[in-house]
Formats: C-alpha cells, structure tokens, sequence
C-alpha cells in the first residue's frame, strides 16, 4: 500500500511568488491536513480537510489556502511569498474514525 | 487551547541502555489522545505510540512504553535497549476526540535524541 506521497520534495521561490504544494493520501483515507515546521515556531497546523471540505484551520494568514479535490488529494496554496514562509510542508492523511495520522516525507520549501 | 510542552530540548543515551523524555500537557478537554511521534533525519514522521486519555493503563509497543498520569497531566515516554536507529527528533502531541474533533495535532517542541555506540 503506497503511503502519502508529496511533490515536490524542494521547492525554491522567490518573494511575490506564489507556490503550490500536492498531497496525495493512502489509498482510502479522506482526511489530509497540513503542517508547516520551522525551527523558530515548531509543528504548526494549517488546515485539514474532509471530503473536500475545509473542517479545521490554524492560525495562518489568508495567504494560505488548500482545497481537497474529489480523489483525497489535496493542494495549498501560498500567495506572496515571503521569507518566513521558508519551512518544511508536512501532509498528514488519516482514514475516517481512527486517529492515527501518516505523514509523508514533506516539502522543502525555501523562499528567497 | 490546549499546549504541549517538552522541556528537554536534547538528550543522549548510550546503545542498550533505557531514556526517558518527558511531556506534560494542558487542557480542559476530557475526552482527547496523546501521541508521540519520531523524526528521523530523513524527515518522515513516524507514530510511534499512542495514548487515548480515557484508558487508565499504559500504553506499550514493543520497547517503548509511556508512563500517563492524566490528574498531572504529564506523558512520558520511555525507549529501553536503545539502538542507533532511534536516534531521531521525538514530538509528543495532544489531539482533542469525539464532539466534532477533527484530525488535528499540537505539538510540543521536540526533542532531540541521540543514542551513542
């Protein structure tokens, strides 16, 4: 069974850009959520989503966005880069009622 | 809100020998798990044990145990016969259940451990 796969693995963007992260989960699992890390602010949650509904969102600017797409799959978006958005993406995928949540091997995302 | 706390930012262990890292945690929740989760250099986060608050006994997976003492609100974790391949970043995390919970996990800062030949 293939686990959660995310693209790219390195990403380097300049200020003002925009960037799109992927997540596709297992195979089954309608839940992903998304985390940044950084070493200054840690593990943060930035949103999850279920059956392409938004359920939950951190405390992040409106520069950042995902969507869920009917296959699990999932994108965020993050609009006008900027410096501190430098971090890695983490993408999580859990199956509906059972809390254990698979990551993938995150984003490396570097804005310069 | 709830906060997860690891007060040891870095620890080291000799090969074959038992560590504990510790956590403590805040919540008014009642109904909620904890988890602690291994990060490897190579990035992937990895569970590696999980508590769910309403059971009184310590959860147990293989050599890794947890020492839960929910009136202190403290979650331990305890790896005996360390290996090399342990050494990684251990984050404990708290995830609120049932009343329209989601997935979503707060973690502490980690700690880093590094286990010696």
């Amino acid at each position: 069974k293939a686990g959660v796969t995310q693209t790219p693995r390195y990403l380097i963007k300049t200020r003002g850009q925009q960037v799109t992260l992927s997540c596709s989960p297992i195979s089954g699992h309608r839940s992903v959520s998304w985390y940044q890390q950084t070493p200054g602010q840690g593990l943060q949650f930035l949103f999850e989503y279920f059956s392409e509904t938004q359920r939950n969102k951190g405390n992040f600017p409106g520069r950042f966005s995902g969507r869920q797409f009917s296959n699990s799959r999932s994108e965020m978006n993050v609009s006008t880069l900027e410096l501190g958005d430098s971090a890695l993406y983490l993408c999580a995928s859990s199956m509906q009622g059972l809390t254990e949540a698979f990551f993938g091997q995150g984003t490396r995302l570097t804005v310069v | 809100a709830q906060t997860v706390t690891q007060s040891q930012p870095e620890m080291s262990v000799q090969e074959a020998e038992t560590v504990t890292l510790s956590c403590t945690y805040d919540t008014s929740e009642s109904n909620y798990y904890l988890f602690w989760y291994k990060q490897p250099p190579s990035r992937q986060m990895i569970l590696v044990i999980r508590q769910e608050a309403y059971k009184q006994q310590n959860a147990t997976e293989n050599r890794f145990s947890v020492n839960f003492q929910k009136a202190a609100k403290s979650f331990s974790l305890k790896i005996s016969d360390s290996q090399l391949g342990d050494t990684a970043m251990y984050f404990c995390a708290f995830m609120k259940h049932g009343g329209g919970a989601t997935n979503k996990l707060i973690f502490g800062t980690g700690t880093l451990l590094a286990v010696q030949p």
